[in-house]
């Protein structure tokens, strides 16, 4: 299957801080990514959808100013928490849609682990 | 799109017996339904997909079957193995979904036991 990286895989960081995550997909282009939050033992909860070129669209009840997304390639998208507290510790997926004709499909990242002292 | 009722939470199968994952969906403009495969502190890998216009798929010890007048579609695991366990994940996708977003179920975790 396609293959999606995330950076890093783990993150501690203190109250306060700022954090960036890295999604690229390594063997097609995506116009579009998406950002995904999981609580333990949970389903994928959607946070945001990243277009590349123009403003990523957030779901409701996620903070556009605490979770800053930029997708300024095709292969890469970030997500920055900014200014994090404890509750913002979690388990943060994105995807990557292949959608050469046929594929249409959603690639998922390995994940990366924040934990916010 | 809308919701995807996943059943059940948990399931317990011996080795080398089947097991059997059942979701249901509401919109009836879905034409895409994956499954992914979940390892504990990994990101979901896309195991098996079909879309609308087939009504069963197989790849090895994996198949998945849609009932479009139902609304519902199940992955069945033959022969399993330990590392089968994991958690499983249903979704569809609506033709009306906004930059193609999935649904998801709430997840199936599967435990194969020796």
């Amino acid at each position: 299957g396609a293959v999606v990286s995330q950076h890093p895989s783990r993150v501690i960081c203190k109250s306060g801080t700022s954090v960036k995550i890295e999604c690229r997909s390594l063997d097609f282009q995506a116009t579009t990514m998406f950002w995904y939050r999981q609580f333990p033992k949970k389903s994928l909860m959607l946070m945001a959808t990243s277009n590349e070129g123009s403003k990523a669209t957030y779901e409701q009840g996620v903070e556009k100013d605490k979770f800053l997304i930029n997708h300024a390639s095709l292969t890469l998208s970030t997500l920055t928490v900014t200014s994090a507290h404890p509750e913002d510790s979690s388990f943060y997926i994105c995807s990557a849609r292949d959608e050469f004709p046929g594929k249409e499909t959603q690639y998922f990242g390995p994940g990366t682990r924040l934990l916010v002292l | 799109g809308e919701n995807v009722e996943q059943h059940p939470s948990t399931l317990s199968v011996q080795e080398g017996d089947s097991a059997v994952i059942k979701c249901t969906y509401s919109d009836s403009a879905s034409n895409y339904f994956p499954w992914y495969k979940q390892e504990l502190g990994k990101g979901p890998q896309l195991i098996i997909d079909i879309r609308s216009n087939v009504g069963e798929k197989k790849d090895q010890r994996i198949a998945v079957t849609l009932n479009k007048t139902a609304k519902h579609f199940s992955l069945h695991i033959t022969e399993t193995q330990p590392e089968d366990s994991a958690v499983y994940f249903c979704a569809d996708k609506s033709l009306n979904a906004l930059w193609g977003k999935l649904q998801f179920g709430a997840g199936t975790q599967v435990v194969v036991t020796p």
